[in-house]
């Protein structure tokens, strides 16, 4: 089973400034199969990146995903108040396609 | 518009069982595969288990194995997660999702709460 680790577990930050998320895997994750999700309260979480650094639909720009191997990053470029919430990675090289534990994304 | 709607939950004794079921719409569900994930109250998404194209193949986190069972109806656009034997530590909300992992479109969701 990979174990994906997210850091920091809360970060706190303010409208207009960078975000860098980080997810660690236990071991390499084949074909780059790594996702991140953005979840609100109250909501079904929202896709956001596949395939490590692919935007998917409708996914705003400021969103970038890198990485590759065992160390992957969620960059928003410029925090817009609607992009403060949790954020999960999840990797789906193959099952169980576990998720890491999230990031809180909060504004300062 | 792709839509997928969960029902079944509900309290639930340990012990028990319940069915939950996802409708699904907007797209060829024979075409994908779908995802149950569930989120227990405060906590972080946990993947539990998903299922194939044509329903023949399906994996479980290992947690549930043995007490969960994964099945879907391609003619009547419907995928459902029998659960028995429920715990405690099963209660969350469960969703469907359309997608082995990097999944989509999700559902609502559903509480189940395992409580006696």
């Amino acid at each position: 089973e990979i174990v994906l680790t997210q850091s920091p577990g809360t970060l706190s930050l303010s409208p207009g400034e960078r975000a860098t998320l980080s997810c660690r895997a236990s071991q390499g994750v084949s074909k780059n199969y790594l996702a991140w999700y953005q979840q609100k309260p109250g909501q079904p979480p929202r896709f956001l990146i596949y395939g490590a650094s692919t935007r998917a639909t409708g996914i705003p720009d400021r969103f970038s995903g890198s990485g590759s191997g065992t160390d992957f990053t969620l960059t928003i470029s410029r925090l817009e108040p609607e992009d403060f919430a949790v954020y999960y990675c999840q990797q789906y090289a193959g099952a169980p396609c576990t998720f890491g534990q999230g990031t809180k994304l909060e504004i300062k | 518009e792709v839509q997928l709607v969960e029902s079944g939950g509900g309290l639930v004794q340990p012990g028990g069982s319940l069915r939950l079921s996802c409708a699904t719409s907007g797209f060829i569900l024979s075409n994908y595969w779908i995802s149950w994930v569930r989120q227990a109250p405060g906590k972080g998404l946990e993947w539990v288990a998903n299922i194939n194209q044509d329903g023949t193949d399906k994996y479980y986190i290992d947690s549930v194995n043995g007490r969960f069972t994964v099945s879907k109806d391609n003619a009547k656009d419907s995928v459902h997660l029998q659960m028995n034997r429920l715990r405690a530590e099963d209660t969350a909300v469960y969703y469907c999702a359309r997608g082995f992992g990097g999944a989509d479109y999700w559902g609502q969701g559903t509480l189940v709460t395992v409580s006696s």
